[in-house]
């Protein structure tokens, strides 16, 4: 069954630290992998995506996440982070089949940046 | 701003009522996508289209719950006869085809059943 975990309900780091948010995932072929943020009241907002290639992909914001397969990992990172980092983050999965739609989801981490 | 505009952003409904909710994606984005999300929740998966076609519907989802998509352009999902438990954030999404594609999100409606 597809599935995707995130260990950390929240994740409290202090300004200027590095981050990282963790996320765990199993699908059956190729999996295509997603960061999202949300902000309080709002919708959801991509940050990046793993599809193929090099395994470290930049995104938005200065968010990086690292794909690893034997691990089946795609942690989030940050090398500082901000205040206005603090926001509840989604890792997402999609088989990499053309014909499949889904996404599936994880449960969100809750990162805190303290000043 | 992701193109996605959804409509009203926030509603507040007496049990019973039936609610409305639209959803006006980036128009060349043929898959769209509704969600329920409650607080500190991963968004639900509640319906998908590809253009006009409805091809999935969640088995969780009642009956009371339909959603439309005429012409392959905006959405519209409907509730009928709320209950307390309908209240959540409703998100649509859209994208275009291909497993490799991001999805934009709406900034989402907030229904409150009371």
């Amino acid at each position: 069954a597809q599935s995707v975990a995130q260990p950390e309900d929240q994740v409290n780091v202090a300004e200027g630290n590095p981050l990282t948010v963790k996320c765990t995932y199993s699908v059956s072929g190729n999996p295509y992998l997603f960061w999202y943020v949300q902000y309080p009241n709002r919708g959801l907002q991509f940050l990046l995506k793993y599809i193929t290639g090099d395994n470290l992909v930049k995104g938005s914001y200065g968010f990086e996440a690292e794909f690893n397969k034997s691990q089946t990992s795609f942690h989030l990172k940050k090398p500082s982070a901000l205040v206005s980092d603090s926001a509840l983050y989604f890792c997402a999965v999609r088989d990499g089949r053309d014909s499949n739609y889904q996404l599936i989801w994880g449960a969100g981490t809750k990162l805190i940046i303290k000043p | 701003d992701t193109g996605v505009s959804q409509d009203p952003r926030h509603k507040i409904t007496k049990r019973g009522q039936n609610v409305t909710f639209r959803c006006d994606p980036i128009s060349e984005h043929n898959r769209l996508y509704w969600y329920r999300q409650t607080l500190g929740q991963g968004p639900e998966f509640l319906t998908y289209f590809q253009n006009e076609a409805q091809l999935e519907k969640s088995r969780l989802l009642s009956d009371r719950f339909s959603a439309e998509r005429p012409k392959g352009s905006f959405s519209t999902l409907e509730i009928q006869r709320t209950e307390q438990g309908d209240s959540a954030m409703y998100l649509c999404a859209n994208s275009l085809l291909g497993a490799g594609t991001e999805a934009f999100f709406g900034q989402g409606t907030r229904l409150t059943v009371v």
